[in-house]
């Protein structure tokens, strides 16, 4: 049974620009949730996406935005990079919205 | 609001010796709780959950946790400690007030001596 991976590992960007992050899902998962982990402190939940459709939303701007894919994959983009978006971003996936989300190993992005 | 509190941000431990790494919560219903562990560079690792039931619980890598409810407590334990351990560790509430998410405390980084 594959786990949930994310890509790329690391990613370094310049602020002002627009930067796609990935995760698949654990096989027969179909709820994928992201997380922004700044450093030294705990994951921050930005938003979960279910069956395709987002499912709720934590206290990010709009410019955080996401899609799932019908093999439920999901993408997390970021537009308009702030030096304050560096942080490692998790990527969890779960059977359902509410049964215990399982962490990919995350992406690194580094905004200049 | 939910949330969770992990008062110690450092811990040190000789190995072999035993550990507890403390977590405090605060939410109206029953909580589900979890107790997570990250390596530098990687990932979250779940070690062990409570929904309900028995207030111990057994998790992965000889750790347990304690759910205490009336102190809002769920402490992680180990009756001996190995160097691999290591590590960073969050607890987190999972939050069922419209989407289902989880709140993390800011983490317990557990240093171990030879």
């Amino acid at each position: 049974e594959t786990g949930v991976t994310q890509s790329p590992t690391h990613l370094i960007k310049t602020r002002g620009q627009q930067v796609t992050l990935r995760c698949s899902s654990q096989s027969g998962h179909n709820t994928v949730s992201w997380y922004q982990q700044a450093l030294g402190q705990g994951p921050q939940f930005i938003f979960q996406y279910y069956r395709e459709e987002e499912n709720g939303r934590g206290n990010f701007p709009p410019r955080f935005s996401g899609l799932q894919f019908p093999n439920y994959s999901s993408e997390l983009n970021v537009n308009a990079l702030e030096l304050d978006d560096s942080a490692l971003y998790l990527c969890a996936s779960s059977l359902n919205p509410t049964d215990t989300q399982y962490f990919g190993p995350g992406t690194r992005l580094t905004v200049l | 609001a939910q949330s969770v509190t992990q008062p110690d941000i450092h811990i040190t431990v000789s190995e072999g010796a035993s550990l507890e790494l403390r977590c405090n919560y605060s939410y109206g219903a029953t909580p589900y709780l979890f107790w997570y562990v990250q390596s530098p560079g990687q990932g979250l690792q779940l070690l062990l959950k409570y929904f309900s039931g028995d207030t111990l619980v057994q998790g992965i890598k000889g750790f347990e946790a304690e759910f205490k409810r009336s102190q809002s407590s769920f402490n992680l334990r180990k009756p001996s400690v190995h160097w691999s351990d290591a590590a960073e560790y969050f607890c987190a509430v999972g939050e069922a007030s419209g989407t289902y998410k989880y709140i993390f405390g800011t983490g317990t980084r557990l240093k171990v001596l030879a």
